[in-house]
Formats: structure tokens, sequence, C-alpha cells
């Protein structure tokens, strides 16, 4: 089936640093790939979602300058954090459309991050 | 109102028992439902697509009722294997590209 490769799974990192999380589609291509985030005991709240080749669509109260997005290739989509703070701390978790054998979406394994 | 909603839970059920979850959506156009299980810390597992006919995998049931905005998902003979979070995803076209929205989750405790 289609798989989404995510890393880091686990991050640690220090405030003002800036940290990048890759989601890479093995078997298939991801044309559209989103971004989540998603804070202790809350649901999955959609950040942004990217084309590949264009520029992502960043939703209400996400600041774009914050959180880049890169979709260069079809199989490979990143969310760098930069000037990460202690509030950025979060589980971030990328999903990919699949349009094999049906419709559906597959997810990273997702990334912890802890800004310390 | 949110975009996606469903009931708040948690539900705590015995094993054996058959339970009932409800989302609601507020965008008339969404054209794909799902339903997906988090286990606590893990990522989203899809549990199965939403038809409009309504359809069934085993023990679970979804049903789509478009005119009503209202998506169910019905699990029989309940195991403690189920116990998860439910989540009610819906998939919307803005302009020209997918907005995968997911509700708020619902959690299921399947006590022994």
């Amino acid at each position: 089936g289609a798989v989404v490769s995510q890393h880091p799974s686990r991050v640690i990192c220090k405030s003002g640093t800036s940290v990048k999380i890759e989601c890479r589609s093995l078997d298939f291509q991801a044309t559209t790939m989103f971004w989540y985030r998603q804070f202790p005991k809350q649901s999955l709240m959609l950040m942004a979602t990217s084309n590949e080749g264009s520029k992502a669509t960043y939703e209400q109260g996400v600041e774009k300058d914050k959180f880049l997005i890169n979709h260069a290739s079809l199989t490979l989509s990143t969310l760098t954090v930069t000037s990460a703070h202690p509030e950025d701390s979060s589980f971030y978790i990328c999903s990919a459309s699949v349009r094999q054998g049906g419709y559906g979406y597959t997810f990273g394994s997702g990334t912890r991050l802890t800004v310390v | 109102r949110k975009e996606v909603e469903q009931d708040p839970g948690p539900f705590n059920v015995p094993e054996g028992a058959t339970v009932a979850f409800n989302c609601t959506y507020s965008n008339s156009a969404s054209q794909s439902f799902f339903w997906y299980r988090q286990d606590c810390r893990k990522e989203p597992k899809l549990l199965m697509s939403v038809y409009s006919s309504g359809n069934e995998d085993g023990r679970f049931t979804a049903q789509l009722n478009r005119a009503s905005q209202y998506i169910s998902l019905l699990i029989r003979d309940s195991k403690l294997s189920d116990s998860a979070t439910y989540l009610c995803v819906v998939n919307g076209r803005e302009t020209s590209y997918d907005k995968v929205i997911f509700g708020p989750g619902t959690s299921l405790s399947v006590i022994p």
C-alpha cells in the first residue's frame, strides 16, 4: 500500500532554532500533501495544503513565514518550523492524498517536537 | 460553526455492546467522507470510507446523509481492541485544491 515516511519522529530543539520535518511518499506520487498539528488531547488541525510545484495554501491563523512548506517534488514535502518557541511544541503530521485502488489519505508517522 | 463536528464523548461501553458515533459537516460541497481511528500518540489510520449508499465492513457500518450533512459509524459487538479515538474526516474541494478536515474525534473505551 501507499506509504509516507516522515522524519524525524521526535526532536528536541532550543528556542529560537529551526527544525525541518520531511515527508516522503515511498511508492506513489503525492501531488498533494496536507500538514497537521495536534496538541495533547486535541484534534488534528490542518495547517496548510501543499501542491507539488506551487505555493502552499495556509489555513487562517497559521503564519506562513514561520511554518515554511516546500513541495518541490512529487515524492517530498518539507515543513520547517522557524525560530521555534515552546508554544510550537506539538505533534506534527503529514498526509498525502492517494488515488490508488480507491481514494483516501495516508499518513506519516508524525513528528513530536519539543522546544525547550 | 466548526466545519466538522462530532459527539464529544468519551464513550465507555462494555465488551459486546453496540455503539454509534455521529458527525456533521458544514460544507454542502464536501465530496468524500471517511472514518479514521487514532490510537494514543500514533498517526490516524483509515477505518473505512463512507459511501452514499452506506457501507459495511465486518462489525463496522458507515452511513452518509447528504441532505442532513451527517455521517455515522456503528460498531457492533465491541472488542477491547476497538478502544481508540474515532475521527470523522471530510474532503471538500476549495477552488482548485482538496481540503481535508478532521473532526475533533470521539473517544471510545471498551471495558471488560
